[in-house]
């Protein structure tokens, strides 16, 4: 059974500063991993995707890496701001029935991020 | 990108009610539901996935007689809670998926804004 462990569970840091959250997973049999954005009490934003071949995706100040075969991804984000401010949620996407003709997402806990003015 | 809409944002209902939760993929045809529950602090655990025109197939540990699933279209899909209980308060968050595929793997569900459920 696939297990997504995310580290830190909260982290606080000051504006400005240059962060990098981390996830892991057990089974490397993935399809692809992404990292969502979550604002309390809300649905969930989608922010990067990584398919199971690439090494790493860029969106403006934001940058994830995988290596699927230590079952690792970080998410990076360069100079942050209070706007950041969020619960960021790591999922890995792998395939659920036998056919092969479905997927699913298996999330973390998610690391709860405050960025302090 | 897609939308994907949930109806209603919140609610609040005694102990032993029903309560129905609408999910709706407003510009694309939704092959495949799925029906995610959030504790507060917790990680979103996926409850059960529906494809359009079958029965949903339920997780591990989640009872399908008190959660029913229908997704009679494909555009909507209803998670109905049965005889709600004060545990059965949570956010409710659905996500919806077309046919395509990106190379070398699924595409990826759009998510909607969730549905906070409190039964006092």
């Amino acid at each position: 059974k696939q297990e997504v462990t995310q580290i830190p569970a909260a982290l606080s840091v000051p504006e400005g500063e240059n962060l990098v959250l981390n996830c892991s997973f057990t089974d490397s049999a993935i399809y692809n991993l992404q990292w969502f954005r979550q604002d309390p009490g809300k649905g969930l934003t989608s922010l990067l995707l990584i398919q199971s071949s690439q090494r790493e995706q860029t969106s403006g100040r934001l940058n994830a890496s995988l290596d699927k075969s230590s079952g690792r991804s970080t998410l990076y984000i360069a100079a942050s701001q209070p706007g950041d401010s969020a619960t960021y949620l790591c999922a890995v996407s792998e395939v659920w029935n036998s056919g092969g003709s479905n997927y699913k997402l298996t999330f973390g806990k998610g690391t709860l991020l405050t960025v302090n003015p | 990108g897609a939308v994907v809409s949930q109806h209603p944002s919140w609610v609040i209902c005694k102990s032993g009610t029903s309560v129905k939760i609408e999910c709706r993929s407003l510009d694309f045809q939704a092959t495949t539901m799925f029906w995610y529950r959030q504790f507060p602090k917790q990680s979103l655990m996926l409850m059960a996935t529906s494809n359009e025109g079958s029965k949903a197939t339920y997780e591990q540990g989640v009872e399908k007689d008190k959660f029913l699933i229908n997704h009679a279209s494909l555009t909507l899909s209803t998670l109905t809670v049965t005889s709600a209980h004060p545990e059965d308060s949570s956010f409710y968050i659905c996500s919806a998926r077309g046919a395509s595929r990106l190379a070398g793997g699924p595409i990826p569900g759009f998510f909607g804004p969730g549905t906070r459920l409190t039964v006092l």
